[in-house]
């Protein structure tokens, strides 16, 4: 299994809402990221957990709340959005520091949230 | 933002070579790496350096010059499958991945 599963992969979504937005992937990494990312732009890294710690939060505005319950599941929590965050959030993984290995990143589909 | 620097489109023609190029104003970082996306889709990892020189893995290389401040992706006998979006990326402290701003690669027949 080589996959980063994203839920849902659609979301629409009014300003005074809460959502989620879900990944998990079973490759036995142990850092997992949210990027989010509008049209035609490069990947912005929001967060980053390390080894299921928060290792950088990259001054994302408190409307985001990430969690990571365990090592294989890496949630997003969404609350009083703005229009402008609506953008395609690509969660993805890495193997960690502790064994040598590549490191690069394998990313979901991601969820494309709308809001309204 | 890492001033990561790359052309925004280019076209070149099927069975042909291209080359991409990514520049940067930044240092400090453990690894370079190459990532395609096409539209839609999430970005998938090509190549990467630690070191400076050429990395070749396949029809892909990458190569890394540190005291330039520049690396490439190269992609021989372009199929039209490669029209994708090819993003590099900074690697620092092993999990700090900053993305530069992609280069469209159209392939025409």
């Amino acid at each position: 299994d080589t996959e980063v599963t994203q839920t849902p992969k659609h979301l629409v979504m009014g300003m005074t809402n809460k959502k989620s937005l879900k990944c998990e992937q079973h490759m036995g990494h142990r850092a997992m990221y949210w990027y989010k990312q509008k049209a035609k732009k490069p990947p912005e890294l929001m967060f980053v957990y390390s080894y299921e710690k928060l290792s950088i939060n990259e001054s994302v505005p408190s409307r985001f709340s990430p969690e990571c319950p365990n090592s294989s599941l890496l949630n997003l929590h969404l609350h009083a959005l703005q229009p402008e965050d609506s953008a395609l959030y690509l969660c993805a993984s890495s193997r960690g520091v502790a064994v040598p290995n590549t490191g690069e990143l394998f990313f979901g589909e991601g969820s494309r949230l709308t809001v309204l | 933002g890492q001033n990561i620097d790359q052309p925004t489109e280019m076209t070149a023609t099927e069975g042909a070579i291209v080359q991409i190029n990514c520049t940067y104003q930044t240092s400090g970082f453990n690894g370079l790496f190459w990532y395609q996306q096409h539209a839609g889709e999430a970005p998938t990892f090509l190549s990467y350096n630690v070191l400076d020189g050429l990395e070749e893995k396949g029809r892909f290389s990458s190569f890394l010059s540190r005291s330039k401040g520049y690396s490439y992706l190269l992609l021989k006998e372009l199929q039209m499958k490669d029209s994708a979006s090819y993003l590099c990326a900074l690697r620092y402290n092993f999990n700090k991945f900053y993305f530069g701003s992609g280069t469209k690669l159209n392939v025409k027949p």
